[in-house]
């Protein structure tokens, strides 16, 4: 069970753009469309920011965009806010005998 | 709103077993597949267990299979953890979440574990 893997950290000034990668394999993010992210403030629960590779829960600001290619899958964050400063995570489904797997985790830093 | 409330974290030797609790409320939690996802101090998160919204199907992070149990009792709206054998590297911070489609929907607030002689 291999982790998937992101960048340790990324940074903007308020008002630009960062773009997180999250690579896995054929046998997960490349397989499924099963690809989630989630924002992690220090000392709080992970909150859930995409799903289903682009899909946005309610309330999530469209500010926050997702895609994939192959095995690689990406998160951008437009029009960065200093609260977009945190730990972001992907995961993806990885069939029924891994089940599931956490990215490394990007810290994301408002400039 | 949906509320999931773990408790049963603590400080507890090595090779000795613990249990943890998450409470659910505000949501029918009979319908949902629930994880227990943990993160060590200062670590990224690592995925532990899953169980199908009718206890039928469990599946379980590499590192944890064979010591730990998941399990679920859906009149009293509880989850559980069930962990046996502990050692320091599960050390961590654990936390139960709603499945839906393969998301993590809600997290609790989580529970604190900590493994030490």
């Amino acid at each position: 069970q291999s982790a998937l893997t992101q960048p340790p950290s990324a940074s903007g000034s308020p008002g630009q753009s960062v773009t997180i990668s999250c690579t896995g394999t054929s046998s997960d993010v490349g397989r499924y469309k099963y690809v989630s992210w989630y924002q992690q403030h220090p000392g709080k629960a992970p909150k859930l920011l995409l799903y289903e590779v682009s899909e946005r829960p309610s309330g999530v600001p469209d500010r926050f965009s997702g895609s994939k290619s192959g095995n690689t899958a990406s998160l951008t964050v437009s029009g960065l806010q200093a609260d977009d400063e945190a730990d972001y995570y992907c995961t993806s489904y990885a069939g029924s005998t891994t089940y599931y797997v956490f990215g490394t985790g990007t810290k994301v830093t408002v400039l | 709103q949906v509320q999931l409330v773990e408790s049963g974290g603590g400080v507890v030797q090595p090779g000795r077993s613990l249990r943890l609790s998450c409470v659910a409320s505000a949501f029918t939690f009979s319908g949902y597949g629930m994880h227990w996802v943990r993160q060590a101090p200062g670590q990224g998160l690592e995925w532990v267990a899953v169980i199908w919204s009718d206890g039928s199907q469990k599946y379980y992070g590499d590192s944890v299979k064979g010591r730990f149990t998941i399990s679920r009792d859906n009149s009293k709206n509880t989850l559980y953890l069930q962990m046996n054998d502990l050692r320091a590297e599960d050390t961590a911070v654990y936390y139960c979440a709603t499945e839906a489609t393969f998301r993590l929907d809600s997290w609790g607030q989580g529970t604190l574990v900590t493994v030490s002689p």
